[in-house]
């Protein structure tokens, strides 16, 4: 069965570095999004994705972040200068175009900002 | 705005009893309505959903009605097993311009054998 996968599954950074992590869709979806989760709260949006650009962002993706399909399997978000509040489990997913509502998740990458 | 109430966790139950964990959601309009499990270590797994009222969704044994009237879609199962020992989220997507989810704060359930 098809999955979607992130990499990697745990990164350390120091505050103000940038990271980027990586995913890899459903290859016949074409809708992409980035959740996090902080620790012991809920999973929050942070952005969706089609056709090459951003669809919709919530106010936590700010500046600081982007998101990029650099080719036609990989979908990254990156966090420019990390924050100590950053720190959070983020998940990748998505969904096809007939049914863009049921979004498959990834595994998650663990991100803890020192 | 569109909001996810889920029973406040932890849950814990015996093998073998009957489950049930709460959600209603406020939203404009008729959302899909979904449950996710996050297993111990591991990522969101769609569990189940429901598109429009009075819809059941079903898998694993784990059920859920969609109720337009009372804006709710509890979960149930009515014999737990060790292994469904996990967090459970209730999420609502309201589709329209973009399908982004909206969940609720998840509710840990634990299994004793």
């Amino acid at each position: 069965e098809p999955e979607v996968t992130q990499t990697p599954s745990h990164q350390v950074t120091q505050m103000g570095q940038e990271v980027i992590l990586r995913c890899v869709p459903i290859s016949n979806h074409l809708y992409f999004y980035w959740y996090r989760q902080i620790l012991g709260q809920k999973v929050e949006f942070l952005v969706s994705f089609y056709n090459n650009e951003i669809s919709e962002k919530s106010e936590i993706f700010d500046d600081q972040f982007s998101v990029e399909r650099p080719d036609g399997s990989n979908f990254t978000l990156k966090i420019r200068s990390t924050k100590l509040e950053d720190s959070a489990m983020y998940f990748c997913a998505s969904s096809a175009k007939q049914r863009q509502e049921t979004q498959y998740f990834g595994p998650g990458t663990r991100l803890l900002v020192l | 705005g569109n909001s996810v109430t889920q029973m406040e966790g932890p849950v814990t139950l015996s093998e073998e009893a009957f489950l049930t964990i709460n959600c209603t959601y406020t939203a404009t309009g008729y959302p899909s309505l979904f449950w996710y499990v996050q297993y111990p270590g591991e990522g969101l797994q769609l569990l189940l959903k429901a598109t429009k009222a009075d819809d059941k969704g079903s898998n694993k044994g784990f059920e859920a009605t969609y109720r337009k009237e009372t804006t709710s879609f509890h979960l149930e199962k009515g014999s737990v097993q060790v292994s469904d020992s996990a967090v459970y989220f209730c999420a609502q997507c309201s589709g329209g311009s973009n399908y982004k989810l909206t969940f609720g704060k998840g509710t840990l359930l634990t299994v004793n054998p």
